[in-house]
């Protein structure tokens, strides 16, 4: 079945640092999502692409569609404290017209201040 | 963005009782609502796929007697766990689907940390 792989796993990074996360996958998928999630919260949507070859931005975040529509990767610069969490991709099923998502295995950001 | 609601939001209760979790979309009206249930440092499982006004898609390995899932309007889903055991403890996240065709957004609950003693 589908899978997206997602990468790193785990990140530590100074405040300030800028951090880069990737999500890819051996089957074409038609939009990528972005979620941060904070312990004990649902996850929250960051950023939404659609179209392959998409850049879009959302503050200090930049999230890119791959070419391909095989992987997609997300940015954040200078990043801040508040900014730890995890992260997640995720994609539409290709059997599915209602939204059923397959999710990354997330990445777990850590910022030292 | 859209506004999901899940109550409650922590429950604690004896091995052996039923518990319900209310998954509320408050300003869309979401015809697909997903359940799912997060272990520890893992990413979401998903449970199941609620359709307003018809039965609930499970995915396999999810006993269906045992999370009962109504999903009795386009704006309420309801999760119950039936004779709750320490086993199910867990966290469960719904979420709302305002998907066409084949784009869409899917929005999040803020999540019911579930604690059978």
């Amino acid at each position: 079945g589908q899978q997206l792989n997602q990468s790193p796993q785990s990140m530590f990074i100074q405040e300030g640092e800028d951090v880069s996360m990737n999500c890819t996958s051996s089957s074409i998928f038609n939009t990528w999502l972005w979620y941060k999630q904070d312990p004990g919260e649902g996850p929250v949507l960051l950023i939404a692409l659609y179209k392959a070859g998409e850049l879009t931005s959302n503050g200090r975040l930049t999230a890119q569609f791959g070419i391909t529509r095989k992987d997609s990767f997300l940015n954040i610069s200078a990043s801040i404290p508040s900014d730890v969490g995890i992260y997640f991709c995720a994609g539409p099923a290709l059997s599915s017209n209602t939204g059923k998502l397959i999710f990354g295995q997330g990445t777990t950001l850590q910022v030292k201040p | 963005g859209a506004v999901v609601s899940q109550h409650p939001s922590r429950v604690i209760c004896k091995s052996g009782t039923s518990v319900k979790i209310e998954c509320r979309s408050l300003d869309f009206q979401a015809t697909t609502m997903f359940w799912y249930r997060q272990f520890p440092k893992q990413s979401l499982m998903l449970m199941a796929t609620s359709n307003e006004g018809s039965k609930a898609t499970y995915e396999q390995g999810v006993e269906k007697d045992k999370f009962l899932i109504n999903h009795a309007s386009l704006t309420l889903s309801t999760l119950t766990v039936t004779s709750a055991h320490p086993e199910d403890s867990s966290f469960y996240i719904c979420s709302a689907s305002n998907w066409r065709g084949h784009t869409g957004e899917l929005f999040f609950g803020e999540g019911s940390r579930l604690t059978v003693l």
